[in-house]
């Protein structure tokens, strides 16, 4: 029973290197959702997808880019890394009935810019 | 501007005691709103949630509160219990949509044996 796996769990990354977070959900979940949390706040949505081949930003998306080409995956990538983007972040899903069901999160991946 | 507030970063209480979480919001357009917990190097957990036809939702030992005229929620543990110990995250949103949630800088909860 897996959920939501996020890859790798930890990484350090140069000033202008770039990498891709992976999130992957086997509940079959429409909606899928990125977050990043910074030391004592709360999450922030970066960007959000609601189906395969539909996506739209959050909060704060710059910096970021997302795709969505099949259910289950929902990768975010990061282009130029800079130090503002070292944060712990969070992939989260939900299923497509009603709107109030509950967002199910993976275990986050920490990102260290240096 | 932040739209979910939660005023107290830590709060500590003693075993079988009540713990209680305050969450306060500010866009009237919010109607859904959860609780979630969270153990350090875990993602954040469900624990109930309520929308504003409502002003109570109870499941087990958690209950919340919603006061839409306050735009204030409170999570009510009873007893409390050492596992409860975790960050806890107020969250919102409008079911219109995606269900973007807006969280809380979250309330740190120690329970004290």
């Amino acid at each position: 029973n897996a959920g939501v796996t996020q890859t790798p769990k930890f990484r350090i990354l140069k000033i202008g290197q770039s990498m891709t977070l992976q999130c992957a959900q086997d509940m079959n979940h429409n909606y899928m959702y990125w977050y990043r949390q910074d030391p004592g706040m709360g999450l922030k949505l970066i960007y959000y997808s609601v189906g395969a081949g539909i996506t739209d930003k959050g909060e704060v998306p710059n910096g970021y880019n997302v795709s969505r080409s099949t259910t289950e995956d929902f990768p975010l990538r990061l282009e130029l890394a800079a130090p503002s983007q070292t944060s712990v972040y969070f992939c989260a899903s939900r299923g497509a009935g009603p709107s109030n069901q509950p967002q199910h999160f993976g275990d986050g991946t920490r990102l260290s810019i240096l | 501007d932040q739209q979910v507030k939660q005023n107290s970063p830590s709060l500590s209480v003693q075993e079988g005691r009540i713990s209680i979480l305050n969450c306060d919001y500010t866009n009237s357009m919010f109607d859904y709103f959860l609780w979630y917990k969270k153990y350090p190097a875990e993602g954040p957990t469900f624990l109930i949630s309520i929308s504003s036809i409502k002003d109570k939702n109870e499941d087990g030992r958690f209950t919340v509160f919603l006061n839409k005229s306050a735009k204030h929620l409170s999570l009510h543990i009873v007893p409390s219990q050492p596992g409860d110990s975790a960050v806890y995250f107020c969250a919102a949103s409008a079911t219109q949509g995606a269900q973007k949630l807006v969280f809380g800088q979250g309330t740190r909860l120690t329970i004290n044996p």
